[in-house]
């Protein structure tokens, strides 16, 4: 298995521009997280999928973020419009039951300039 | 309150002895428990996961939970300079849907 696949690893954007992250988890992982990392505030997370429904997304820091998880083999992250504070690496994660361990992918690092 | 906590350090330790990385959780209902490692630039890797009260051995690693402290901690015997990264110790909480909660990471520096 390939492991937690995201893309793009590296995102450049201006600011007020609409970016979408991508995540291609295990196959078998019915849960899929997204998290994002700042030196300042850690390992934050976002919103959660289980079996493609968001169970929880009170961690998502405004209305200009959105996620979905349309199939069971793919996720994405909206930011539109995105800002200079959304600059951060954001992680895809990825259990296969309720207390099994997280698998990551390697992170975009997003930059908003 | 945060739901994780831990001591973001820097915690510095010379080359073989032993590094203690601690972290306490607020929901009782947690149910299993994990050490990722993360080294700079990179992905949070497991190394340990924990579900029972007690002590879990893996090599130079070692797991102990205490459910009723809601304490978990970390140890690592013979440090080495490899070995330094920043710890997240994360929460499994059965009562939030399996909601997984890290808490700031402990860096680590193994001086040689």
């Amino acid at each position: 298995d390939a492991g937690v696949i995201q893309s793009p690893r590296h995102e450049v954007t201006e600011m007020g521009q609409e970016v979408t992250l991508r995540c291609k988890p295990i196959s078998g992982h019915d849960y899929l997280f997204w998290y994002r990392q700042t030196m300042m505030r850690g390992l934050e997370l976002l919103i959660y999928f289980n079996n493609n429904v968001p169970i929880d997304d009170s961690g998502m820091p405004e209305d200009r973020f959105s996620a979905k998880m349309p199939n069971a083999s793919f996720s994405t992250l909206k930011i539109q419009p995105s800002e200079p504070r959304d600059s951060a690496v954001y992680f895809c994660a990825g259990k296969r039951e309720l207390n099994t361990e997280a698998f990551f992918g390697q992170g975009t690092r997003l930059t908003v300039v | 309150q945060k739901e994780v906590e831990q001591n973001s350090g820097p915690l510095s330790v010379p080359e073989g002895a032993i590094a203690s990385l601690n972290c306490t959780y607020s929901d009782r209902g947690s149910q299993s428990f994990f050490w990722y490692r993360q080294y700079s630039g990179k992905s949070p890797e497991l190394i340990m996961s924990i579900y029972s009260n007690g002590d879990k051995e893996d090599g130079r690693f070692t797991a102990q939970l205490n459910k009723a402290s809601q304490y978990v901690s970390l140890l690592i015997r013979d440090s080495q300079p490899s070995d330094s990264a920043t710890y997240l110790c994360a929460v499994n909480s059965n009562n939030q849907g399996g909601k997984l909660i890290f808490g700031q990471g402990t860096e680590l520096s193994v001086k040689p």
